[in-house]
């Protein structure tokens, strides 16, 4: 079936860095835009940019640009998220999301925790 | 960039109730709205896309209106699976599409 799996939780000093994945599966992976949406604890949901899998193309929110970048292997059908200079407040769930069919956000990642602590 | 007020933050209904959750956009945003439902734990899920069109294997008792600015979500006989938080969504103005704050549906 159709599916984004990603990589599993992450704890992490202040001031690291840390790159999560999302596996596509059961549909062309380069066919759909992949974006990145993150909740912190009993918050909302925010979208932090996406990546077009076929050119490589991304767009990044502006709160994050500088510190967060996005990159694809078509060969694994695999989305990356890469953030950098974690604070405290970057904790918080990661998911990737397919931006599909319906101008919707049709296909959800389970989601990847990182905490970030000294 | 286009902001979705979501009203009321929270909700308290029982079963069986009839409940109404609204959005409106900043700006003028045709009707590329969706809904998700997010239950505790869980990664968001698409109820509503383009105002109201149901998702497969979304229950009928979902339902979604409005054009232009207002739009609503409503559920039209609560049932227990439907406690969660829901939040709207513009897709009209890329590159960032925007969420709404959240309602958290409870249990009275």
């Amino acid at each position: 079936q159709v599916q984004l799996v990603q990589s599993g939780a992450e704890v992490k000093r202040p001031g690291a860095s840390v790159k999560v994945s999302c596996n596509a599966s059961g549909y062309t992976f380069t066919a759909f835009y992949i974006y990145w949406v993150r909740q912190a604890p009993g918050q909302g949901l925010q979208w932090m940019g996406w990546i077009n899998p076929h050119s490589g193309d991304t767009n990044y929110a502006q709160k994050f640009q500088g510190r967060v970048t996005m990159t694809r292997d078509t060969s694994i059908s695999t989305a990356y998220m890469d953030l950098s200079r974690l604070r405290s407040d970057d904790s918080a769930v990661y998911y990737c999301v397919r931006y599909g069919n319906y101008f919707a956000f049709d296909i959800w990642g389970q989601g990847t925790m990182v905490t970030v602590s000294s | 960039d286009i902001q979705m007020t979501q009203s009321p933050s929270s909700l308290s209904a029982s079963v069986g109730d009839r409940v109404t959750i609204t959005c409106r956009a900043s700006q003028y945003i045709s009707n590329y709205v969706n809904w998700y439902q997010q239950r505790p734990g869980r990664a968001p899920k698409l109820l509503i896309s383009a105002a109201s069109s149901l998702q497969g294997g979304v229950p009928s008792r979902f339902s979604g209106s409005g054009s232009g600015t207002d739009f609503t979500l409503t559920i039209s006989s609560l049932q227990p699976e439907d406690f969660a938080t829901y939040y709207c969504q513009q897709t009209y103005n890329t590159p960032g599409f925007g969420f709404g704050q959240g309602t958290r549906l409870e249990i009275k």
